[in-house]
């Protein structure tokens, strides 16, 4: 059974680094098989894909997040990671992280963990 | 790249089938056969119900069946029961750059 959960602070200040982890259970991040996306989402702006890793690393961000968004993968403890810099109170929201078959199909995904951007 | 538009709700009587909609344009929904359904019940995360317009995966109701004509897409739930009360957004491959958008999410109500 494939699992997949989020973990990281659960309140970030304006302008720093949201920075999340998502460990996966019951499937290697290592797999040549499935890509592995974060999506979040929150009542003004809904669900939003926010970007995607694969094994070998390559990766693909949302254009509106791009130049704030890294993410990486660490394939010893099968966990990939998201950082978001520069962070405003529109990024206040619930951090999902998700299986993807890469076409977009997101299978499994996390409980999702709420972040608020606030001072 | 905008949001795929839904309607904001769709209700109906235990046993009935309702359908939903979600429209996109050329350079989403009706130049690709990648759209997928999730269902979602308040406090937990989504599920997928349908991908690649048509399919369901393991596990999930042969009640909810998907079709896509130009650049609309659906998703239909025949013989509605009280667990599908939900909200249920789509999604759509929408190109390299920008890969995956969302649509704006229907809430179901079952009456």
């Amino acid at each position: 059974q494939v699992q997949l959960q989020e973990s990281g602070p659960g309140l970030v200040k304006p302008s720093e680094t949201l920075s999340l982890t998502c460990t996966v259970s019951g499937d290697s991040v290592n797999s040549d098989t499935f890509y592995w996306s974060w999506i979040r989402q929150s009542p003004g702006r809904g669900l939003e894909w926010i970007g995607y890793i694969y094994y070998t690393g390559r990766t693909s961000y949302n254009p509106s997040l791009k130049s704030r968004v890294t993410i990486s993968l660490d394939t010893s403890k099968n966990q990939f990671s998201l950082n978001l810099r520069f962070v405003t109170a529109a990024d206040t929201a619930i951090y999902y992280c998700a299986r993807d078959l890469g076409d977009p199909t997101f299978d499994y995904w996390g409980q999702g963990t709420l972040v608020t951007v606030s001072s | 790249q905008s949001a795929l538009t839904q309607p904001a709700s769709v209700s109906g009587s235990p046993g009935q089938s309702i359908t939903m909609s979600c429209a996109g344009t050329r350079s989403d929904v009706g130049n690709y056969n990648l759209v997928s359904w999730y269902q979602q019940h308040p406090g937990k995360a989504p599920k997928l119900m349908i991908y690649e317009v048509t399919k369901r995966p393991s596990g999930v109701s042969d009640r909810f069946s998907g079709s896509k004509s130009g650049n609309t897409a659906s998703l239909t739930i025949s013989g509605l029961q009280a667990e599908d009360e939900a909200d249920y957004y789509c999604c759509s491959y929408a190109g390299t750059e920008t890969f995956g958008v969302f649509g704006t999410g229907t809430k179901v109500t079952v009456l």
